[in-house]
């Protein structure tokens, strides 16, 4: 597995509380990813970043806010936990290459939202 | 917006059996179509994957489609075995380095 890991890996947490979930690479990739997993969705994206200080909308950014200060760390924080935010969430990162834009994934984790 | 459309959402073949699944996409200027497998409790991990210009790649059991003008791709899987089962995404990037995912397939390769 690509150097890529996930803190913390489970979660439980009340609805209002804010929550960050970090995502640490050792593979100095420019760009990472953080998406969530629910059942028949799929990965969606949540937001992404290509480059310090630099990062942008996906398709489900409503209630999450991103930082990125270092190449690698990528921080997603929940302002204000909710029980739809309940799901598996996975960061990723890449490289652009000739070949295509493969996506290495983190362990992933599991927040639960009470 | 960009959409991937993957079917079926659920496939049960019996081992030794051929596997298809098959995933359509909107966005004419995608050109890299990657395959994931994600085992249950793990990361998705990249399988295979195709470039526009190619119109077919295979790696042993698996090969992958293109088909540019319907906007339709597919993974083939041959001789199926138990550890094949696994849920498998498809995905279409257009150049750049987002990426957009199918739904997901659950196979289930019965021994």
């Amino acid at each position: 597995d690509a150097g890529i890991t996930q803190s913390p890996r489970h979660k439980v947490t009340e609805t209002g509380t804010p929550v960050t979930l970090r995502c640490h690479q050792t593979e100095n990739h420019r760009y990472m990813y953080w998406y969530r997993q629910d059942p028949g969705h799929g990965l969606r994206l949540i937001h992404y970043s290509y480059g310090v200080k630099d990062t942008d909308k996906g398709e489900v950014s409503d209630g999450y806010s991103v930082s990125r200060s270092k190449t690698e760390d990528f921080l997603l924080t929940l302002e204000s936990a909710t029980s739809s935010q309940t799901s598996v969430y996975f960061c990723a990162i890449s490289e652009t290459r000739a070949s295509g834009n493969e996506q290495f994934f983190g362990p992933g984790t599991r927040l639960t939202v009470l | 917006g960009e959409n991937v459309e993957q079917h079926p959402s659920t496939l049960s073949v019996q081992e030794g059996d051929s596997a298809v699944i098959k995933c359509t996409y909107s966005d004419s200027a995608s050109n890299y179509f990657p395959w994931y497998k994600q085992e249950l409790g793990k990361r998705p991990q990249l399988i295979i994957d195709i470039r526009s210009n190619v119109g077919e790649k295979k790696d042993q059991r698996i090969a992958v489609t293109l088909n540019k003008t319907a906007k339709h791709f597919s993974l083939h899987i041959t001789e199926t075995q138990p550890e094949d089962s696994a849920v498998y995404f498809c995905a279409a990037s257009a150049g750049g380095f987002k990426t957009i995912f199918g739904a997901g397939t659950r196979l289930f390769v019965k021994a």
